[in-house]
């Protein structure tokens, strides 16, 4: 069983602070995908990384996949409110899927004005 | 813009009661997914459906859950005698053709509680 373990799972920041989420696992992983997901609404893709030690910048955000594309990390560069939200990473099997999304359970971001 | 939609987006039921939960998913995408989260968890994949076969039902947690898919249109699951643990959010997502590069994109999800 693949199990993705996010942290912090909790996270209230100031705004204007950086910030960075870990997504770690000991099982390989296809892809690693990270969501935002809002009350009431079903997660969002925000960004998709493959290869290993695979860097993709998103305005603010910076995602980066480990070399042995068994873990990553969410970066967020001066966080604004409009940044608070659920962050979700999930990763794929090769299967693809057939194995479904293993998500982590998620990191609460709060970003105080 | 048709994106994925799911209804009833809130049923609660009393326990042992069956409910069914339907899925669309965006017209020519060939994979459909379920998945459930319960609070406090991440989602939990339940079933991939390609057309419509389903490869691998091993992810259904029990066999009250069932689902089936309509060709490569509308998806229900079906939980039958439904128990308390049942309660959380349902989602349903699809995605182009299943590739493990693929966006999936999800609906906003039925809420199911369980008296």
């Amino acid at each position: 069983t693949q199990l993705l373990e996010q942290s912090p799972q909790f996270l209230s920041i100031q705004e204007g602070e950086n910030l960075t989420v870990y997504c770690n696992s000991s099982s390989v992983f296809s892809s690693l995908q990270w969501y935002r997901q809002e009350p009431g609404e079903g997660p969002v893709l925000l960004v998709t990384v493959v290869t290993g030690g695979e860097v993709k910048k998103l305005k603010r955000l910076t995602f980066q996949f480990g070399d042995a594309r068994k873990d990553s990390s969410l970066h967020i560069t001066a966080a604004q409110p409009g940044d608070t939200g659920l962050y979700l990473c999930a990763g794929a099997g090769s299967g693809g899927g057939a194995d479904g999304l293993t998500f982590g359970k998620g990191t609460h971001l709060i970003i105080q004005p | 813009g048709a994106g994925v939609s799911q209804s009833p987006s809130n049923k609660v039921t009393e326990k042992g009661k069956d409910v069914e939960l339907r899925c669309d998913p965006i017209s020519g995408h060939t994979a459909l997914y379920w998945y459930r989260q319960r609070l406090g968890q991440g989602l939990e994949f339940l079933i991939y459906f390609q057309g419509n076969s389903a490869p691998d039902k091993s992810g259904l947690p029990s066999d009250r859950f069932s689902a089936e898919r309509t060709g490569e249109s509308v998806s229900t699951l079906t939980i039958q005698r439904t128990q308390q643990e049942d309660s959380a959010v349902y989602l349903c997502a699809s995605s182009f053709n299943g590739w493990y590069t693929d966006t999936q994109y999800f609906g906003p999800g039925t809420r199911l509680t369980v008296l």
